[in-house]
């Protein structure tokens, strides 16, 4: 398996240009999150899905939208950046069904996105 | 609202030496904790959770944890750091109501293990 995979690695947007952060999974889970990482903060929860068709809003969702079409694809859209969003995405996934629902989280390298 | 809190930044610790990364949460109802490592331009990598049962949990590469309720802590410990476990490390909580299953992270503290 290879996990949970991102793509790109690293971007640089002008502001107001938009873009798509790619992210897959091939574990056949059926949680997926997005979460961005700020320098000295923790990870902060953008968008959710609990399963192909059903996404929802995390903490900080402004400026970003998301869409689940399919269990493995869950990618995250940026409309006109901002400096704002300059941070390190991560996509993360989970297998939450049952007695699987205490699994932990797994997830993705990460993309470095640098908006100027 | 839940949260965690961890209280240093850094941590230094000479190699052979036990180490402790320090975890405080609050949440409505029983805890559902986690602990995640992550290297340099790498994503988080699970390290151990607690979820119900015996209050020390082990985990991966020689590290366990401690639950205490009546501190709402939940510290990372290991008997013997390497220098290899230098390295930035997360507490995160999951409320056990919260049908999203997210998880909400700590700021992070930073191990640094000397030879």
């Amino acid at each position: 398996n290879a996990g949970v995979t991102q793509t790109p690695k690293f971007r640089i947007l002008k502001i107001g240009q938009s873009m798509t952060l790619q992210c897959t999974q091939d574990m056949n889970h059926n949680y997926m999150y997005w979460y961005r990482q700020d320098p000295g903060m923790g990870l902060k929860l953008i968008y959710y899905s609990v399963g192909a068709g059903i996404t929802d809003k995390g903490e900080v969702p402004n400026g970003y939208n998301v869409s689940r079409s399919t269990t493995e694809d869950f990618p995250l859209r940026l409309e006109l950046a901002a400096p704002s969003q300059t941070s390190v995405y991560f996509c993360a996934s989970s297998d939450s069904r049952g007695r699987d629902r205490f699994n932990e989280q797994y997830f993705g390298p990460g993309t470095r996105l640098t908006v100027t | 609202a839940q949260s965690v809190a961890q209280p240093e930044d850094q941590v230094k610790v000479a190699e052979g030496n036990p180490l402790t990364v320090k975890c405080t949460y609050s949440v409505s109802g029983n805890p559902y904790l986690f602990w995640y490592v992550q290297y340099p331009n790498r994503g988080l990598q699970f390290l151990l959770k607690y979820i119900t049962g015996d209050n020390l949990v082990k985990g991966s590469y020689g590290f366990e944890a401690e639950f205490n309720k009546s501190q709402t802590s939940f510290h990372l410990k290991k008997p013997s750091a390497l220098v290899s476990d230098s390295a930035l490390y997360f507490c995160a909580v999951r409320a056990p109501m919260d049908s999203s299953y997210k998880l909400i992270f700590g700021s992070g503290t930073r191990l640094l293990v000397r030879p």
